[in-house]
């Protein structure tokens, strides 16, 4: 069984640019959660989905990043505009229960210089 | 809001001992701890569970105990291999209110010598 799918798995783009990154749960997984990892920040959460529903959208940094779900095996985070500081490495993970474990994809590395 | 703390020190053994682990949350008794292990360059992997009215856990070579007393979590990996170097993140939910949302320490750096 594929895990976490994410695309692309490395973006650099310059600042201004819009950023899409994508993300395919693992098929049955009804809890879809984007991350953003850096070494200052650790790991933290921006956003979960239940159900292709989002639920709490707190830790999305400001409005330039918007995530969408329109289907049980499809999500979108993107950031228009971009800047240097959103320079990280983005997860998406997946789960079916809860508490159950998160099973998280491979990230998407994204430079924005 | 939930706190926790892990030794950002890494933490350096022998092939075969035990390695232990600690995770330390500020807070409320969390309900459960999850412990993650990440490679560089990849996504963290799940590897267990533990909620507060167990008192231990084992998977493989893999222990978990949780002391609601001391606030704290410990892994155990017992007879240690280089393999199992990576970074150990331990995380449970951020809000007593929520038990989707999880917020995860900054990890422990574990490094198994041959």
């Amino acid at each position: 069984d594929a895990g976490v799918i994410q695309s692309p798995r490395h973006e650099v783009t310059e600042m201004g640019q819009e950023v899409t990154l994508r993300c395919k749960p693992i098929s049955g997984h009804n809890s879809l959660f984007w991350y953003r990892q850096t070494m200052m920040r650790g790991l933290e959460l921006l956003i979960y989905f239940n159900n292709n529903v989002p639920i709490d959208d707190s830790g999305m940094p400001e409005d330039r990043f918007s995530a969408k779900m329109p289907n049980a095996s499809f999500s979108t985070l993107k950031i228009q505009p971009s800047e240097p500081r959103d320079s990280a490495v983005y997860f998406c993970a997946s789960s079916l229960e809860h508490p159950g474990g998160q099973y998280f994809g491979p990230g998407t590395r994204l430079t924005v210089t | 809001s939930q706190k926790i703390e892990q030794n950002s020190e890494a933490l350096n053994i022998q092939e075969g001992k035990t390695a232990t682990l600690t995770c330390n949350y500020t807070n409320y008794s969390p309900a459960y701890l999850q412990w993650y292990r990440q490679d560089p360059g990849r996504g963290p992997v799940f590897l267990l569970l533990i909620r507060e009215n167990e008192k231990e856990k084992r998977k493989e070579r893999l222990k978990v105990t949780f002391d609601t007393t001391l606030k704290q979590s410990l892994f155990h990996i017992t007879a240690s291999q280089p393999a199992d170097s990576a970074t150990y993140l331990c995380a449970t939910r951020a809000r007593m209110d929520s038990s989707y949302k999880l917020i995860f320490g900054s990890g422990t750096r574990l490094l198994v010598r041959p």
